[in-house]
């Protein structure tokens, strides 16, 4: 099976900028989260998406939001970018069984690196 | 809220020798599961093994094993026969059940020196 993907790899936006990340979790998966990685904070949960659902959300302000389709594939968006913005995200997937229970392991993507200048 | 505190920022340690590192953990919830997760200097964050709650067996998974000790809430990991390619990032992350959030330590850097 292939693993997370995340696309793209690297980003370098300026402040007030937008940007959109994508994340193809595992084929079978249905459980996306999200999390942001920065040498002063260390890994933080965002938030998690299940059934196109946001399911748990996170301490973060609401410039960062996301959405997941219906293949499970999940986009997650920052506007107004600030300077802090800068991080590693990463994205990782879980299979979630039927009643939406969580007893799967998370797996990650290689993230994405976002410089904000 | 669970919090997760690794204690030691930075470990070195000889190929083949052992190291330990410690992780403990604050909850009040009884079911839960417990990882250890490595970030190696690609950045990938790969899983190095897992742990349920309810199971009072230690989790092993090759060179790694885990001291799971629910009531001292502890959830240190063994590495035996240590390779240089075990030099990485160490995330120790507690999920409870029915969660699907991962909150994660601090980290431990391990460098395994040749």
């Amino acid at each position: 099976k292939a693993g997370v993907t995340q696309t793209p790899r690297y980003l370098i936006k300026t402040r007030g900028q937008q940007v959109t990340l994508s994340c193809s979790p595992i084929s079978g998966h249905r459980s996306v989260s999200w999390y942001q990685q920065t040498p002063g904070q260390g890994l933080q949960f965002l938030f998690e998406y299940f059934s196109e659902t946001q399911r748990n959300k996170g301490n973060f302000p609401g410039r960062f939001s996301g959405r997941q389709f219906s293949n499970s594939r999940s986009e997650m968006n920052v506007s107004t970018l600030e300077l802090g913005d800068s991080a590693l995200y990463l994205c990782a997937s879980s299979f979630r069984g039927l009643a939406g229970v969580s007893t799967d392991t998370q797996y990650f993507g290689p993230g994405t690196r976002l410089t904000v200048l | 809220a669970q919090t997760v505190t690794q204690s030691q920022p930075e470990m070195s340690v000889q190929e083949a020798e052992t190291v330990t590192l410690s992780c403990t953990y604050d909850t009040s919830e009884n079911n839960y599961y417990l990882f250890w997760y490595k970030q190696p200097p690609s950045r990938q964050m790969i899983l190095v093994i897992r742990q349920e709650a309810y199971k009072q067996q230690n989790a092993t998974e090759n060179r790694f094993s885990v001291n799971f000790q629910k009531a001292a809430k502890s959830f240190s990991l063994k590495i035996s026969d240590s390779q240089l390619g075990d030099t990485a990032m160490y995330f120790c992350a507690f999920m409870k059940a029915a969660g699907n959030k991962l909150t994660f330590g601090g980290g431990t850097r391990v460098l395994v020196k040749p």
